[in-house]
């Protein structure tokens, strides 16, 4: 069974530009959900991805976007980026229907983005 | 809206000590709990929850927490703590048709003295 992969581990960008994580869900799981972790605090949910269509969003701006692809991996892309972004993402998948939510999230190791 | 808060952003036990993390949650109906772990550079693991079910839960690695709806309050306790167990602890909590979005305390990050 493979776990939860995110690409890249570590990032560097200024602010302005624009990036994109990636993140390959665990086999057999069909929701991936992004959270955002600031240093020393807890994660916070930007938004799901069910079946290719959001699922629930979070309090994030419209710059924060993303993907599901059909074999239910997914990207995170943050156009503008403000030195506030600066955090770990965390991608979480797991086996859900479009209403229910078991809360068992599987999490890769995340994408640490630092923006100067 | 729901929301947890966490009582202590560092605890320190000796090995072999009780281990008792605090959370106290908000919710207008009843909600799912969890308490996820994060040791240093990885993800999340989950280590119990709780789905209306049993209000005592036991969970991985001998951790166990107990849901006090009268005290709106899900405390993760070990009974002896182990060297392996410094990590970062989360509560967060969910509601059955939210959608997959966890709200998340600000954690507690336990630290276990030889």
């Amino acid at each position: 069974e493979t776990g939860v992969t995110q690409s890249p581990t570590h990032l560097i960008k200024t602010r302005g530009q624009q990036v994109t994580l990636r993140c390959s869900s665990q086999s057999g799981h069909n929701t991936v959900s992004w959270y955002q972790q600031a240093l020393g605090q807890g994660p916070q949910f930007i938004f799901q991805y069910y079946r290719e269509e959001e699922n629930g969003r979070g309090n994030f701006p419209p710059r924060f976007s993303g993907l599901q692809f059909p074999n239910y991996s997914s990207e995170l892309n943050v156009n503008a980026l403000e030195l506030d972004d600066s955090a770990l993402y965390l991608c979480a998948s797991s086996l859900d229907s479009r209403r229910t939510n078991t809360g068992e999230l599987f999490f890769g190791e995340g994408s640490r983005l630092t923006v100067l | 809206a729901q929301s947890v808060t966490q009582l202590g952003s560092h605890v320190s036990v000796s090995e072999g000590a009780l281990v008792l993390l605090r959370c106290n949650y908000s919710s207008s109906v009843p909600p799912y709990l969890f308490w996820y772990v994060q040791y240093p550079n990885q993800g999340l693991q989950l280590l119990l929850k709780y789905t209306s079910a049993a209000t005592l839960v036991k969970g991985i690695n001998g951790f166990e927490a107990e849901f006090k709806k009268s005290e709106t309050s899900f405390h993760l306790t070990k009974p002896s703590a182990h060297m392996s167990d410094a990590a970062e602890y989360f509560c967060a909590v969910t509601l059955y048709n939210q959608g997959g979005k966890l709200i998340f305390g600000q954690g507690t990050e336990l630290s276990v003295k030889p």
